[in-house]
């Protein structure tokens, strides 16, 4: 199986302040697609952000930002001006193969008021 | 609204007593796929179909069916449930090509005593 690590199963961040989850990963491909999913308590899998390997900017979606490194095989996620509605769990995944979709084990964020 | 449907979304059984969790799709995706998440694991595959009457193993297969005879469905069947199938379901479905995300529907927890 396609191997995707999260350390640091829980983070803690004050509102409005800044949170940065890790995750790498391990691929022999050159050409492929990251993805950060939110899960909030109602268990709905949420796209937060995407990924193409092959573009050198990284991606940004309003607050979320990642931070992507090919050659570490980094793909951190970074939430800024952190709201209580960012609590949740947050998975990283790779595409590979036939569309596959290959999860990191999670990180739970606590927003604390 | 473009949607993947689950259901149950909670089913409580015994073990031997088969089951089936629907899954259906309204947006004419190819791919389709079943996961189940369980804590510390993050999710893993069980089955995956690129189209209709094409389906392949997942990374957790044991002790689980699929079919795909429409397009829109992708029932997933537990002949014979056991304990250790007490978990998260979720189905997925996309457009094959790697650059797309996949929508993940509500989840199903099932619970066999």
């Amino acid at each position: 199986a396609q191997t995707v690590t999260q350390s640091q199963p829980e983070m803690s961040v004050q509102e409005a302040e800044t949170v940065t989850l890790s995750c790498t990963y391990d691929t022999s491909e050159s050409d492929y697609y990251l993805f950060w999913y939110k899960q909030p308590p109602s268990r709905q899998m949420i796209l937060v952000i995407r990924q193409e390997a092959y573009k050198q900017q990284n991606a940004t979606e309003n607050r979320f930002s990642v931070n992507f490194q090919k050659a570490a095989k980094s793909f951190s996620l970074k939430i800024s001006d952190s709201q209580l509605g960012d609590a949740a769990m947050y998975f990283c995944a790779r595409i590979y193969g036939n569309n596959r979709l290959a999860f990191g084990k999670g990180n739970q964020v606590v927003v604390i008021p | 609204e473009a949607q993947v449907t689950q259901n149950p979304r909670y089913l409580i059984t015994v073990t031997g007593k088969k089951l089936t969790v629907t899954c259906s799709q309204n947006m004419n995706h190819e791919y389709m796929s079943w996961y189940r998440q369980d804590p510390g694991l993050g999710l893993r595959q069980i089955y995956y179909s690129m189209n209709v009457e094409v389906t392949d193993k997942g990374d957790v297969p044991e002790g689980y069916k699929v079919s795909r005879k429409e397009k829109r469905n992708f029932p997933l069947i537990l002949e014979s449930p056991s304990p250790n199938q007490t978990s998260l379901y979720f189905c997925a479905s996309g457009w094959t090509g790697g650059n797309q995300p996949q929508h993940f529907g509500d989840g199903t927890r099932l619970s066999i005593l």
